[in-house]
Parts: structure tokens; sequence; C-alpha cells
């Protein structure tokens, strides 16, 4: 059954603290990662990942992707309090096209 | 604007009764996604719609039924509530089905 699972569940961490957020995948016929931050309501999009090895990166938030290890990092820096949110991680499912996601990863950032 | 619509935004109904929840695709999106997000749980994938056809169901009700208009607009049926029905519905659509956007949701209340 594909899976997608994400760690932690939830951190707490002081503005400026760096964050490194985990995502490993059992997923058939693999071919995206995706990261999406929710706040209050919808998910909105940060990355989508393809290929192994190639960071992606906006402002202070960097993700990669490990198709070796079946993982996905999701790094943000100098953390602000606005970046306290729930990260989701997403693999589709090729071959419904449905969407698996991951738990989510809670991350409050304390002024 | 994610351009995915959903309406209404907020809805209070009692027990027993039945709502529809409307969702317009991104322009050019031929695919609707429907999904439950109730308090202790993630996002749960409720159904896929392809161009007027379904085509992936996930953990969807038997009280629960969705459609997709010619305009591919989406309506999701939810009849005989119960309290267990509160939570964020949300829409979302996709092209390629790699990329998806999501609505705002819908926040059904049922008492």
């Amino acid at each position: 059954e594909d899976k997608v699972v994400q760690s932690p569940l939830s951190l707490v961490v002081h503005e400026g603290d760096t964050v490194t957020l985990n995502c490993s995948y059992e997923v058939t016929n693999f071919r995206s990662l995706l990261w999406y931050k929710q706040e209050k309501k919808a998910p909105t999009f940060l990355f989508m990942l393809t290929s192994s090895g190639i960071e992606k990166k906006s402002g202070r938030l960097s993700s990669i992707l490990d198709k070796k290890e079946l993982s996905s990092i999701l790094n943000i820096t100098a953390t602000q309090t606005g970046d306290s949110a729930i990260y989701l991680c997403v693999v589709p499912s090729s071959n419904t096209g449905k969407l698996i996601f991951g738990q989510g990863t809670t991350l409050q950032v304390k002024p | 604007d994610s351009g995915v619509t959903q309406t209404p935004k907020h809805l209070i109904t009692a027990t027993g009764q039945r709502v529809t929840l409307r969702c317009s695709p991104r322009s050019g999106d031929l695919s609707v996604y429907w999904y439950q997000q109730s308090l202790d749980q993630g996002l749960q994938f409720l159904i896929q719609y392809y161009n007027g056809e379904e085509r992936a169901k996930g953990n969807i009700l038997e009280r629960f039924s969705a459609q997709q208009f010619p305009d591919l607009h989406s309506e999701l049926n939810l009849s005989s509530l119960e309290l267990g029905d509160s939570a964020l519905y949300f829409c979302a659509s996709s092209v390629t089905g790699d990329g998806y956007t999501f609505g705002s949701g819908t926040r059904l209340t049922v008492v």
C-alpha cells in the first residue's frame, strides 16, 4: 500500500532557528513529491521535486529529493513566526493521480 | 486567489440534513479532487473526477456523492449528515496530474 510518512509530527522552535522536516515514501511508480504549507485554510504549494539531488529553493525555504533513500527534506532557515504552519508532504499516485498525504509536521515558531 | 473557487466558505446545518458543496476548478484544469480534513485527521481523499467522469474513489461514504458537470465544476453532496461529518472539505484541481491547486475549503459544521 502506498504510504507517505513525515517526521517529526510536531516541532517548536524560536525565531531564527533552522529546521529540517523529513518525508519518506513508499509509492509504486514514483514520479514526483510535493511540499505544501497549510496555515488556516487551503494548503499552498511550495515545491515539486522530481529529480534526485537537485535542490529547489525559495527564499529561506529549500527542499531536496533522494530517490535512493525514498525521502525528501524541507529546510527552513532563519525561521519567523509566519512560518508557523502545518507542512504537508504529498506524493501523487501514478495509478490514480490521487494525492497521498503524509500526516503533516506542525511547526510552531515562537518569538 | 488560487484560481480554485469553493462555495460556500462556511456551512452550519443540523444532523440528518443534506448539503451541496461546490467547486470551480482553475481554468483549463480537467481534474477535480475532493478531500476531507477533520480535526484529528489529515487530508483524506474522497473522490476524483476527470473531464466529467469518475476517475478514482477513496474513503467516501455511501451517504456522499459527487459529480463533475460539462463546464467542469464539481459538486459534492453530503446527505443524512452526522456530527462526525463536521470537517473542512477541500477541492483541488490539476491538469497534468502532478501540480495541484487547492481551493480555500468549505468548513462544514453539523450541529
